[in-house]
């Protein structure tokens, strides 16, 4: 079937660096990416879209200079967290498809950011 | 009030009880109704959607969608540990999911 991969499975960054997250779609060409955050015990909550060659398109308070999405090619969007703070550290994950439904997208396996 | 509402748990049974999920959710306007699971350190994978009213079936599992109530629910026949999971509910609107919270379930032997 479908797979994402996702790299790093975690990672700790000191503040005010920046951090890059991978998805890789490995056996099919993922023209659009969704990128989602999940804090502990909360639900998975929707970013951004992604779709190659534009500009991602973002969630209603989801700052895009803080949270750059980039997908230049049907295999990979990468997502970079910039100048990351504490209140960044959460999981990211990512979920891509091509035309079908969301629902039918698959999913990466999630980064876990904690910033120090 | 949170879009969609799902009870976190975690909730334990013994092998082979009967397992009930549940979400509620305020947007009259979603259109797919969804059940996800998700292992530790894993993505989540779809399991079941729907985007009517009524149960459907897919071996142990059936999912049931009440739009009246604004209610799904997810049934675990024969639990199993391997079902041991979070569960998570999703509805689609304009192709973009909103997710519950997950439910964590344990199911012992």
């Amino acid at each position: 079937g479908a797979v994402v991969s996702q790299h790093p499975s975690w990672v700790i960054c000191k503040s005010g660096t920046s951090v890059k997250i991978e998805c890789r779609s490995l056996d099919f060409q993922a023209t659009t990416m969704f990128w989602y955050r999940q804090f502990p015990k909360q639900s998975l909550m929707l970013m951004a879209t992604s779709n190659e060659g534009s500009k991602a398109t973002y969630e209603q308070g989801v700052e895009k200079d803080k949270f750059l999405i980039n997908h230049a090619s049907l295999t990979l969007s990468t997502l970079t967290v910039t100048s990351a703070h504490p209140e960044d550290s959460s999981f990211y994950i990512c979920s891509g498809g091509a035309g079908q439904a969301s629902y039918g997208y698959t999913f990466g396996s999630g980064t876990r950011l904690t910033v120090v | 009030q949170k879009e969609v509402e799902q009870d976190p748990g975690p909730l334990s049974v013994p092998e082979g009880a009967i397992v009930s999920l549940n979400c509620t959710y305020s947007n009259s306007a979603f259109q797919y109704f969804m059940w996800y699971r998700q292992y530790s350190r894993k993505g989540p994978e779809l399991l079941m959607y729907t985007y009517s009213s009524g149960n459907k079936e897919d071996g142990r599992f059936t999912a049931q969608v009440d739009k009246s109530s604004k209610y799904i629910s997810l049934f675990i026949r024969d639990s199993q540990p391997s079902d041991s999971a979070t569960y998570l509910c999703a509805m689609s609107l304009l192709n973009k999911l909103t997710f519950g919270t997950g439910t964590q379930l344990k199911v012992e032997l």
